[in-house]
């Protein structure tokens, strides 16, 4: 059964900006920190950003802070990842990663997406 | 940010075999929250083991995870065809979250 849906990935030229979106498809999904993981082709896996069960806290990798912009909406069951002034090197497959119990203040990632394919070239 | 150090990069085995998979921090990682996940090609990771003992849901008994402080192992004992993938361990303790680089297991 697919519980996290990732959409929004497509080619974009450099400089351009991408929103992706991951519908929780499940019963639960208000309270849980949610988090964006990236993985560049031929490379591991990086975590990218992160936002806390109600919204009001979120995170970011060096690699993406004032580019990135990450929310939700816990009334849609929506986590969001505004991209704004990509470069090559954000080329990756982008996963969303749920955390398995909302009531630690972090916690390891129990639910992922298939992932969506977000390409950066000219 | 807390770098992760895996060892080996590849670990070539037999079928029947043991793994043991090292995970390295460059420093005390906050509440011992190491997790390990599996990732097959073309599929999402997979949660196997976190907090750093714990077995996730349905992860058969064969996979374990052990350590403390800076040092971390995952062993998977009588490796099945479908176990040689990639494995990576993740330290949740304070973010920035990181990985370690991966171990991929290749079939001897």
């Amino acid at each position: 059964e697919v519980q996290l849906l990732e959409s929004g990935g497509r080619l974009v030229q450099p400089g351009g900006s991408l929103r992706l979106s991951c519908e929780d498809t499940g019963f639960a999904f208000s309270g849980y920190a949610m988090s964006w993981v990236r993985q560049a082709p031929g490379k591991g896996l990086e975590w990218v950003s992160r936002v806390s069960g109600t919204g009001s806290e979120t995170e970011y990798a060096d690699s993406v802070q004032g580019r990135f912009t990450i929310s939700r909406d816990n009334a849609q069951n929506v986590v969001y990842l505004q991209m704004n002034n990509l470069r090559a090197d954000d080329t990756a497959v982008y996963y969303c990663a749920k955390e398995r119990n909302k009531w630690l203040p972090n916690d390891a990632f129990e639910m992922w997406g298939q992932g969506t394919v977000v390409s950066v070239s000219s | 940010e807390i770098v992760l150090t895996q060892s080996p990069a590849t670990l070539s085995l037999s079928p029947g075999e043991t793994a043991t998979l090292s995970c390295r921090a460059s420093e005390n990682v906050d509440g011992n929250s190491v997790a390990w996940y599996q990732h097959r090609p073309g599929q999402s990771p997979r949660l196997l083991i976190y907090g750093p003992s714990a077995r996730a849901t349905h992860v058969p008994d064969r996979f374990s995870g052990s350590g403390s402080g800076t040092e971390f192992t995952l062993s998977i004992s009588r490796l099945h065809p479908e176990d040689f993938v990639v494995y990576y361990c993740q330290q949740y303790g304070r973010t920035p979250y990181t990985f370690g680089q991966g171990t991929k297991l290749d079939i001897k």
